[in-house]
């Protein structure tokens, strides 16, 4: 069964401290991986895509690495900021298909 | 380029009535695509549709379908409201299939 699972549900942490949260997916054939950060009240914003070649992509403070062959994803998120709070969604694509699964999300709530 | 819109943000029915949903995809984007978000379950797959035809569908009931007009917009009906329906509807719209979704604000679903 294709699932797509998410660690740890929720997270909270201090301004200025660095977090990582975790997608293990069991998705086949794999296309790409995708990070979403979702505001409360809003749609999910893409904030990385990895394909099967890429390890490390960056988008500012947030780096996604990505290991195809145990099939775990990681998004790391640098000097957090007030703003960092919302719901981070973790989305595997499948080949043939396009098919979208997605992850449960983890809720960060950054502290001042 | 504007943002992926829906209409309306927010509403309130009553069980058995209808509620039909709309959204508006960025200017050249053919793919909409339909999702239910709720706390306990996430993110989920309703329907694909790409130049007027659905191309895929979720696991929902009957009483959920969509369309698709000449000019990509979408369009979403739910019959027979159920209390569990209460969600936030959220559409992502997309140039082609495999592309990076761009996610609508979402319309808040109120069942009483």
């Amino acid at each position: 069964k294709n699932q797509v699972e998410q660690s740890p549900q929720s997270l909270i942490i201090l301004e200025g401290k660095n977090c990582t949260l975790q997608c293990n997916y069991t998705v086949s054939p794999f296309s790409n991986l995708r990070w979403y950060k979702q505001d409360t009240g809003r749609g999910p914003v893409s904030l990385t895509i990895m394909t099967f070649s890429e390890n490390t992509k960056s988008n500012g403070r947030y780096t996604a690495t990505l290991d195809a062959d145990t099939k775990q994803s990681s998004l790391h998120i640098t000097a957090s900021q007030l703003s960092d709070s919302a719901s981070y969604i973790c989305v595997v694509i499948k080949a043939a298909g396009n098919k979208l699964t997605f992850g449960g999300g983890t809720r960060v709530l950054v502290k001042p | 380029k504007a943002g992926v819109t829906q209409t309306p943000r927010y509403l309130i029915k009553t069980r058995g009535q209808q509620v039909t949903l709309s959204c508006s995809p960025i200017s050249g984007h053919r793919s909409v695509s339909w999702y239910q978000q709720t706390p306990g379950q996430g993110l989920q797959f309703l329907f694909e549709y790409f130049s007027e035809t659905q191309r895929n569908k979720g696991n929902f009931p009957g009483r959920f379908s969509g369309r698709q007009f000449s000019n990509s917009r979408s369009e979403m009906n739910v019959s027979t409201l159920e209390l569990g329906d209460s969600a936030l509807y959220l559409c992502a719209t997309r140039a082609m299939p495999g592309e990076t979704q761009y996610f609508g604000p979402g319309t808040r679903l109120l069942v009483l």
